[in-house]
């Protein structure tokens, strides 16, 4: 069955830039969104279309797909940024998500 | 603004079914899918399936077939979920959210409802 594999963490000092990837077959070939998760909070998507930030989500996230992994890339990273991110992508008429990543802000 | 809102916290036993209800404003509810997500404490995101508003036509993931019914009352913008069989690792927030897409295969949920705990518990 199909997977999207996400590293279980990762850390970042503030201003730097913080890479969450998440990898799948041929993940490219799909379109993948990202959704972000503060502790207590319902997700919220940050990213959808591989690449595109919905309204009111801030320009520091971007967001790029091909080959197999998909990446969510957070620039000049804020401690409000801390929180778990999710990939999320349809195979088939089917739903998959990553098991997310905690980004810590240190 | 969107909203989606969702019924209180549930207790039940084992072998019970839980009804969570979710409550769309804010838009046409009969425009967009609605799904249905669920993550067990401290666990990542488990999508469960979606209903089509507009014509009740539903699709499940296999892990709950047979066990989850989505419905749906246009009347009042309301979108059910019901679990049956119910098990103590069937424990979890469930949410439901609205699916946005602009093509066949460009979809994302936004926005979620803001969860519902349901604890099977004896």
């Amino acid at each position: 069955s199909y997977e999207l594999t996400q590293p279980p963490s990762v850390s970042v000092s503030p201003g730097q830039t913080a890479s969450i990837t998440c990898s799948g077959d041929k993940l490219g070939d799909k379109y993948a969104c990202w959704y972000q998760q503060k502790p207590g909070q319902s997700p919220v998507v940050v990213i959808y279309q591989d690449s595109k930030r919905p309204s009111g989500i801030p320009e520091r996230f971007s967001g790029s797909n091909s080959g197999n992994t998909a990446t969510l890339t957070i620039s000049g990273t804020q401690a409000m940024d801390e929180a778990d991110y999710y990939c999320q992508a349809w195979v088939g008429s089917t739903v998959m998500f990553g098991g997310g990543t905690k980004l810590s802000v240190l | 603004q969107v909203q989606l809102v969702q019924s209180g916290a549930e207790v039940k036993k084992p072998g019970a079914s839980v009804k969570v209800s979710c409550k769309a404003s804010g838009y046409i509810f009969t425009d967009y899918y609605m799904h249905w997500v669920r993550q067990a404490p401290g666990q990542g995101l488990e999508w469960m399936g979606w209903i089509n508003p507009n014509s009740g036509g539903t699709n499940y993931a296999q892990k709950f077939q047979g066990r989850v019914t989505m419905t749906r009352d246009t009347s009042i913008s309301t979108a059910y979920m019901e679990l049956s069989r119910l098990r103590s690792d069937d424990t979890a927030i469930y949410y439901c959210a609205r699916e946005l897409a602009v093509a066949g295969n460009i979809n994302w949920f936004d926005p979620w409802g803001q969860g519902t705990l349901v604890t099977v518990s004896s």
